[in-house]
């Protein structure tokens, strides 16, 4: 899987947009942007993927450019409760070959919010 | 609907015990991963099963641990003889057929005196 390149934290006002960028420069046709986000103490959170396109959910927006070789998740109006470890992982597509969809985490964007 | 479940939410042993820790994945996912998180470290992979096929147990740091997965669905891992450098956070995430997507647990703290 292609590794990722995050800056190692951000802060951002309360109500605020957050924009975590994510660099995946060697990332392959097949694979995957995912991103998670790790809250003090609790289990990885699933926040949302994309391929090539845009993507929006409940959560969060995703950016890919046109290259895909990098990624911008948008917390579109960030509370202090966003405030965690945010991950960006290149996963190859289903069951990724040998690597059967195991999750490489690396350091991650430490997004602090703040009143 | 219900997330995945780790039980015990916390554990403390001592040195040399073994210890079994309890996931019950998401109903209906047919895969499951194994990871720990040491302090101040990211996840390590250690064990994934995928249905009826065998385990994935290349990321099993030593022999001392081993992991089942019974009727498809709840697993235990099982560290025996325990040492104070699997002191850790123990991860177990599912997936479902045809789907990237992992769903983590909540996690079990190990810690060993």
């Amino acid at each position: 899987d292609a590794k990722t390149t995050q800056p190692t934290s951000m802060d951002c006002a309360e109500g605020r947009a957050a924009n975590l960028p994510c660099n995946h420069s060697t990332i392959s046709g097949n694979e995957y942007v995912y991103w998670y986000r790790q809250i003090h103490s609790q289990g990885p959170q699933y926040i949302i993927h994309g391929l090539k396109n845009n993507e929006t959910n409940e959560m969060a927006s995703l950016i890919i450019t046109e290259d895909r070789k990098s990624s911008t998740l948008i917390l579109p109006h960030a509370t202090l409760r966003d405030t965690a470890v945010y991950y960006c992982i290149v996963v190859g597509g289903f069951a990724g070959g040998t690597s059967y969809g195991k999750l490489t985490f690396g350091q991650g964007t430490i997004l602090t919010v703040h009143p | 609907g219900a997330g995945v479940s780790q039980s015990p939410s916390n554990k403390v042993t001592e040195k040399g015990k073994d210890v079994e820790l309890r996931c019950d994945p998401i109903s209906g996912h047919t895969a499951l991963y194994w990871y720990r998180q040491s302090l101040g470290q990211g996840l390590e992979f250690l064990i994934y099963f995928q249905g009826n096929s065998a385990p994935d147990k290349s990321g099993l740091p030593s022999d001392r641990f081993s992991a089942e997965r019974t009727g498809g669905s709840v697993s235990t891992l099982t560290i025996q003889r325990t040492q104070q450098e699997d002191s850790a956070v123990y991860l177990c995430a599912s997936r479902q057929s045809g789907s990237d997507t992992q769903y983590f647990g909540p996690g079990t703290r190990l810690t060993v005196l």
